[in-house]
């Protein structure tokens, strides 16, 4: 079985500071593929960044970049420049290859980032 | 076009009608989802489609019943639901039902049982 663990409910930013949330998995597959999305107050899942487990870089995307570390089993999502914009629930989500998770996307419970001016 | 639409954004009904939610991309994605999604908390799967196909049903009541009718289009028909489905129902779509691609989602229909 797999799951997700995000430690922090909420998390406080000054605009144009970095913040990194939290990620931790456990899985038995071998091959995986980690992902964060953005959740607004409208709702909709928006898709941030993608780490595949064979990666041997972080993966980037423009302000976002994933930490990961493959032996702790954390994948945490660093925001650069904060902006007021980014205020939202954060979802990271892992994706598996093996047995009964095959196919499944698999959420953390979330984190609220609030962006102060 | 990179986007996956839902129709209608919100609905209220009563626990004896019947409606139908509908979700539509033209992605050319072959993996089509719906998820349940309470206030303040992750997604949950409901359904996966793959090639038309139901390919996963986790444990849903009868009540939710999915429908595809073809690659672009994924149904969920609702009928005798109870006041504790109100939730947040999201649609996803992604390239296939393997390989680790990434999911991209609708905006969600609001539904509010009476």
């Amino acid at each position: 079985a797999q799951k997700i663990t995000q430690t922090q409910p909420g998390m406080f930013v000054q605009e144009k500071e970095a913040v990194t949330l939290d990620c931790t998995y456990d899985t038995s597959d071998q091959s995986y593929g980690l992902f964060w999305y953005k959740q607004p107050s409208s709702g909709e899942m928006i898709f941030l960044i993608y780490q595949g487990s064979y990666d041997e870089q972080n993966a980037t995307e423009g302000r976002y970049s994933l930490n990961f570390q493959k032996a702790r089993k954390s994948a945490n999502l660093v925001i650069s420049a904060s902006q007021l914009g980014d205020s939202a629930m954060y979802f990271c989500a892992m994706l598996g290859r093996g047995g009964t998770s095959y196919g499944k996307l698999t959420f953390g419970q979330g984190t609220i980032l609030t962006v102060h001016p | 076009d990179t986007e996956v639409t839902q129709t209608p954004k919100h609905l209220v009904m009563g626990m004896t009608n019947k409606k139908s939610l509908k979700c539509e991309q033209h992605m050319g994605h072959r993996a089509m989802y719906w998820y349940k999604q309470k206030a303040k908390k992750p997604p949950e799967l409901m359904f996966v489609y793959s090639y038309e196909k139901l390919s996963i049903n986790e444990s849903v009541p009868s009540r939710f019943s999915p429908e595809c009718p073809n690659s672009s289009l994924l149904n969920l028909h609702l009928h005798a639901l109870q006041p504790e489905d109100s939730a947040l129902y999201l649609c996803a779509s992604s390239h296939s039902g393997s390989g680790v691609n990434e999911q991209f989602f609708g905006p969600g229909t609001r539904l509010t049982v009476l």
